[in-house]
């Protein structure tokens, strides 16, 4: 089971902005970075942001990460429909000695 | 950029093993975290283990009895084998490669799923 707590799911219009949570612990998100993946309906997960707020190539800027003590967050900037997907945070755990995924949310882009 | 090609049995028997490769292209095998990652229908995604050069291999607790991850740097493929399947071992299997330093740990380039299920 996932250690990493999301809001299942997260809603706006095009053009809204909508901010995504993930809650954790010392051992994942308190001790190391976090990282966010998006999941496209029926595709592989892609990594969209590493190390708290890094930007892989290609990912566009309206997508921006931070982390604050066992907390991080993913924020979403004039949502656009191509948006519209499942995201989950994921952390190394320390005490578990692996990798560590969040529960997931789904944005939907109304 | 690496590319991962996956492929395996999509459909086993109760109690039989699971056997999945990836192969890798456009990558060093060294340095890199060669990683399965699964996700039954519907659900979320769990880390099954890793297999690298620098630290051998890591598995999840909950899985760890059942898996082995093996690497064959000659021909740049890893595998995975999971014994002893159930029902709940349904899920899309991901390969990935994955990334580590002192406090970060992240996947970059993925395969593209393969569905096993488990069904007598």
């Amino acid at each position: 089971q996932s250690v990493l707590t999301q809001p299942p799911s997260a809603s706006g219009t095009p053009g809204q902005r909508v901010t995504i949570s993930c809650s954790a612990s010392s051992s994942n998100i308190g001790s190391n970075t976090v990282n966010w993946y998006q999941q496209l309906p029926g595709r592989a997960p892609k990594l969209l942001m590493y190390s708290n707020n890094q930007r892989p190539s290609g990912v566009p800027g309206r997508f921006s990460g931070s982390k604050s003590g066992t907390s991080a967050s993913l924020a979403i900037s004039g949502l656009q429909s191509e948006d519209e997907a499942d995201y989950y945070c994921a952390a190394w755990d320390d005490s578990l000695n692996g990798y560590v995924f969040g529960t997931g949310t789904r944005i939907t882009v109304l | 950029q690496v590319q991962l090609l996956q492929w395996g049995a999509g459909l086993l028997k109760p109690s039989e093993t699971l056997s999945l490769t990836c192969a890798v292209h456009g990558g060093s095998f060294s340095g890199n975290y060669w990683t399965w990652i699964r996700q039954p229908p519907g659900k979320g995604l769990e880390w099954i283990g890793e297999i690298s050069q620098r630290r051998g291999t890591k598995y999840n607790v909950s899985l760890r009895s059942r898996v082995t991850i093996s690497g064959d740097t000659s021909k740049n493929l890893f595998s995975l084998k999971m014994t002893s399947v159930t029902a709940a071992d349904r899920a899309v299997y991901y390969c990935a490669r994955c990334l580590s330093g002192r406090t970060s740990h992240y996947c970059d380039s993925w395969g593209q799923g393969t569905l096993v299920t488990v069904s007598s």
